[in-house]
């Protein structure tokens, strides 16, 4: 079975500039959450996707969106990007509630000057 | 909101024990990760706990008590290969969001010859 894929895996922006990340979730899960981890610190919920719908938000910003497709896969997209907004993004996918684990991809590296 | 605290680091010697303690405060409470980060890389599962008890697989066990808000992960017969960031999760069961973990910060744990 394949993992979590996510690309690209770095990525240089300007601020004010917009970007796409995504990710391909592991073979048969059904559920697609996003975080933002900087640098020495633990993962933050962006938000979840569950039968192509958002399914849960964390304090982010409306500048904050996704999408899901009907295989699963997903996309995080930032407009209006930060100096801030600079963190690996992770993307994690399971089946249902899972309770058995989240597969969490490699992460993209943003960086925003 | 919640809180997950867990100590920023530790040092061990090769083939020893650490214990890495995580203490959260919620409002609700629906299951405690423990996750492995290796520098630059996905964080990888390594136990749920949601029942009262203790948890072993292999040389890991995890511990969780809900009444004092407390788990440990226990690493046994310590390799070098597990110099990693240990992430403490916790899931919210005030929401649908399944896939909403609150991450602490991480845990560094150095593993020296």
């Amino acid at each position: 079975e394949t993992g979590v894929t996510q690309s690209p895996t770095h990525l240089i922006k300007t601020r004010g500039q917009q970007v796409t990340l995504r990710c391909s979730s592991q073979s048969g899960h059904n559920t697609v959450s996003w975080y933002q981890q900087a640098l020495g610190q633990g993962p933050q919920f962006i938000f979840q996707y569950y039968r192509e719908e958002e399914n849960g938000r964390g304090n982010f910003p409306p500048r904050f969106s996704g999408l899901q497709f009907p295989n699963y896969s997903s996309e995080l997209n930032v407009n209006a990007l930060e100096l801030d907004d600079s963190a690996l993004y992770l993307c994690a996918s399971s089946i249902g509630t899972g309770n058995d684990g989240y597969t969490f991809g490699s992460g993209t590296r943003l960086t925003v000057v | 909101g919640q809180n997950i605290d867990q100590p920023t680091e530790m040092t061990a010697t090769e083939g020893a024990i650490v214990q890495i303690n995580c203490t959260y405060q919620t409002s609700g409470f629906n299951g405690l990760f423990w996750y492995q980060q290796h520098a630059g890389e996905a964080p990888t599962f390594l136990s749920y706990n949601v029942l009262d008890g203790l948890e072993e697989k292999g040389r890991f066990s995890s511990f969780l008590s809900r009444s004092k808000g407390y788990s440990y992960l226990l690493l046994k017969e310590l390799q070098m290969k597990d110099s990693a960031s240990y992430l403490c999760a916790v899931r919210d069961s005030e929401t649908d969001s399944w896939g909403k973990l609150q991450f602490g910060a991480g845990t560094q744990v150095v593993v020296t010859p």
